[in-house]
């Protein structure tokens, strides 16, 4: 049973256009969510967390949006660049006591951004 | 570099032989993760360190997994007994503060070949 859910497998967008990621979950105790990016051979980069107590947060190009009655947050990047193709994680952090995490990761989406 | 470094960048080894894997966080970050990413496969959390201590382990897929971090800096994963399962891509992270209220930076990993 997955708890993070990313449902599309891979997104086309066309560059200067917006790219809108998509994340679904089930558990509603995770309290922060993160999105990383992945190039092919290389580490993930961290790009934007976003804590359950908030609907938005905004850096630069990227947004994410919570809506946790809908248990759902996406990711959006505006205005898409080639250089953002990659694949994208969406992560939820369980926190419990004594500084303890837990992160359960989405499937990933991979993103073409199309010059 | 003052990044996230790995080592080895690369391990090949036997079935059944034990490995010994190294991160050397950012200096100065008290939290430590452990991730692996299996070919084809999503990212999966493994362990995650505050300082020395590990809040919770029941991350790691087996009894044959362990991982220690000393002087609040140096982290080794250990996986004994090797099994063809467990080659993937070893991933460690580093931040601050807690990974959803503080940026992690992730180091080039370790891909683990076991024959």
């Amino acid at each position: 049973d997955q708890q993070v859910k990313q449902n599309s497998p891979s997104l086309s967008v066309q560059e200067g256009r917006i790219s809108i990621l998509n994340c679904d979950y089930t558990n509603s105790m995770f309290d922060y969510f993160l999105w990383y990016k992945k190039y092919p051979a290389e580490g993930p980069t961290f790009l934007i967390s976003i804590s359950s107590i908030k609907d938005k947060n905004e850096d630069g190009r990227f947004t994410v949006f919570l809506n946790k009655s809908a248990k759902h947050l996406s990711l959006h990047i505006v205005p898409s660049q080639p250089g953002d193709s990659a694949v994208y994680f969406c992560a939820a952090i369980l926190s419990f006591d004594n500084y303890g995490q837990n992160f359960v990761f989405g499937p990933g989406t991979r993103l073409s951004v199309l010059p | 570099g003052a990044g996230v470094s790995q080592s080895p960048s690369n391990k090949v080894t036997e079935k059944g032989k034990d490995v010994e894997l190294r991160c050397d966080p950012i200096s100065g970050h008290t939290a430590l993760y452990w991730y692996r990413q299996s070919l084809g496969q999503g990212l999966e959390f493994l362990i995650y360190f505050q300082g020395n201590s590990a809040p919770d382990k029941s991350g790691l897929p087996s009894d044959r997994f362990s991982a220690e971090r000393t002087g609040g800096s140096v982290s080794t994963l250990t996986i004994q007994r090797t099994q063809q399962e467990d080659s993937a891509v070893y991933l460690c992270a580093s931040s601050r503060g807690l990974a959803g209220s503080d940026t992690q930076y992730f180091g080039p990993g370790t891909r683990l070949t076991v024959l």
